[in-house]
């Protein structure tokens, strides 16, 4: 079974700009969770979609927003690019509710905003 | 404020022996922990979990202890071998709170090396 896809792996943008991340759950998963990691804040949640709902958001600004398809598969954005963005931007796939708390992730996108 | 606080920033345990990472919560809405390893560049890979109903869980030379009254919890490998050598993470979740939401709370890992 292939795992969680998440495109591109690299990415370098400037300060104002947007940015469109892509990620493909396990085949079967419903829930994508995206979660960001930064040397000095850790891995944190971003936001939690299932059946193309949100159902949980973290403590971010709303330039950062997400969707998910019909296909489960989900988009982050990231709008008004600012220096403290940059990060290794992580998906994950799970079953989804009431079954299945073991996310899987993926091998996650860097992000360098200059 | 740190939910899940890994209060080791790095372990060094010879191979062969036993490698305990610990990692301790404040939210009692808590009912789901997790443990993942990390290597550089890649995603996190799961690798056990226990529920809040029970106080251990062993897979292979993986085992994790919940002490719920101590808001504790650890993770065992025995034997440690080399390929052990990564980050480690704790994770917590709050099923009911989040009525099944999939919102993890990650600690801030612990970088385990394995001596030969």
């Amino acid at each position: 079974k292939a795992g969680v896809t998440q495109t591109p792996r690299y990415l370098i943008k400037t300060r104002g700009q947007q940015v469109t991340l892509s990620c493909s759950p396990i085949s079967g998963h419903r829930s994508v969770s995206w979660y960001q990691q930064t040397p000095g804040q850790g891995l944190q949640f971003l936001f939690e979609y299932f059946s193309e709902t949100q159902r949980n958001k973290g403590n971010f600004p709303g330039r950062f927003s997400g969707r998910q398809f019909s296909n489960s598969r989900s988009e982050m954005n990231v709008s008004t690019l600012e220096l403290g963005d940059s990060a290794l931007y992580l998906c994950a796939s799970s079953l989804g509710r009431f079954s299945g708390y073991e996310q899987y992730f993926g091998p996650g996108t860097r992000l360098t905003v200059t | 404020d740190q939910q899940v606080k890994q209060n080791s920033p790095s372990l060094s345990v010879q191979e062969g022996r036993i490698s305990i990472l610990n990692c301790d919560y404040t939210n009692s809405m808590f009912d789901y922990f997790l443990w993942y390893k990390k290597y550089p560049a890649e995603g996190p890979t799961f690798l056990i979990s226990i529920s809040s109903i029970k106080d251990k869980n062993e897979d292979g030379r993986f085992t994790v202890f919940l002490n719920k009254s101590a808001k504790h919890l650890s993770l065992h490998i025995v034997p440690s071998q080399p390929g052990d050598s990564a980050v480690y993470f704790c994770a917590a979740s709050a099923r009911v709170f989040d009525q099944g939401a999939q919102k993890l709370v990650f600690g801030q890992g612990t970088r385990l090396t394995i001596n030969p």
